[in-house]
């Protein structure tokens, strides 16, 4: 198996940009998850998919923020426009979790992406 | 909601020698996983370790191990034989019935030949 798999894996755009960023899950994983990483705050939930469906989106910091799962092997994270403050790195990490079976709660991660809003 | 602790923020320890890295962590759940995973300067985040809360038994890895306290709420990791690929940053997770991670804000390994 591939892993889950991030594109890009850099990013550098100017403040006021859209960026989108991409995520493929691992093959036969229901949930997936968007975090991001940055020195001051560490690793931040930003939401969670459960079959397709946006489960918990308290972590999204604003209105700029917003991200799909149009289907089972396919997410994005979009942020427009884009601020300096967004500069982090991006993670994606998906689990074959079903309700009820906690030995599946184990999150693979992708590589991420590493954001940098000038 | 959980909290995770993760009380040295960096440490280092000398090639082939063993280094404990410390979590303690606040629920008030009662079934629930705990993790370890390691990011290295490749910023790939590794799942090391898991421990499942019902079980007394430490998880073990190779060289990776763990001391489950329960009723500490406490969460240890050993690596013994410490390689120099061990260098990166450690992350202690809790894992709840809802498929949610909590992470410690890490720990910064350097392993020194």
């Amino acid at each position: 198996d591939a892993g889950v798999i991030q594109s890009p894996r850099h990013e550098v755009t100017e403040m006021g940009q859209e960026v989108t960023l991409r995520c493929k899950p691992i093959s036969g994983h229901n949930s997936l998850f968007w975090y991001r990483q940055t020195m001051m705050r560490g690793l931040e939930l930003l939401i969670y998919f459960n079959n397709n469906v946006p489960i918990d989106d308290s972590g999204m910091p604003e209105d700029r923020f917003s991200a799909k799962m149009p289907n089972a092997s396919f997410s994005t994270l979009k942020i427009q426009p884009s601020e300096p403050r967004d500069s982090a790195v991006y993670f994606c990490a998906s689990s074959p979790w079903t309700s009820g079976d906690l030995a599946k709660n184990i999150q693979y991660f992708g590589a991420g992406t590493r954001l940098s809003v000038l | 909601a959980q909290t995770v602790t993760q009380s040295q923020p960096e440490m280092s320890v000398q090639e082939a020698e063993t280094v404990t890295l410390s979590c303690t962590y606040d629920t008030s759940e009662s079934n629930y996983y705990l993790f370890w995973y390691k990011q290295p300067p490749s910023r790939q985040m590794i799942l090391v370790i898991r421990q499942e809360a019902y079980k007394q038994q430490n998880a073990t890895e190779n060289r990776f191990s763990v001391n489950f306290q329960k009723a500490a709420k406490s969460f240890s990791l050993k690596i013994s034989d410490s390689q120099l690929g061990d260098t990166a940053m450690y992350f202690c997770a809790f894992g709840d019935a809802g498929n949610m991670l909590t992470f410690g804000g890490g720990t910064r390994l350097m392993v020194k030949p």
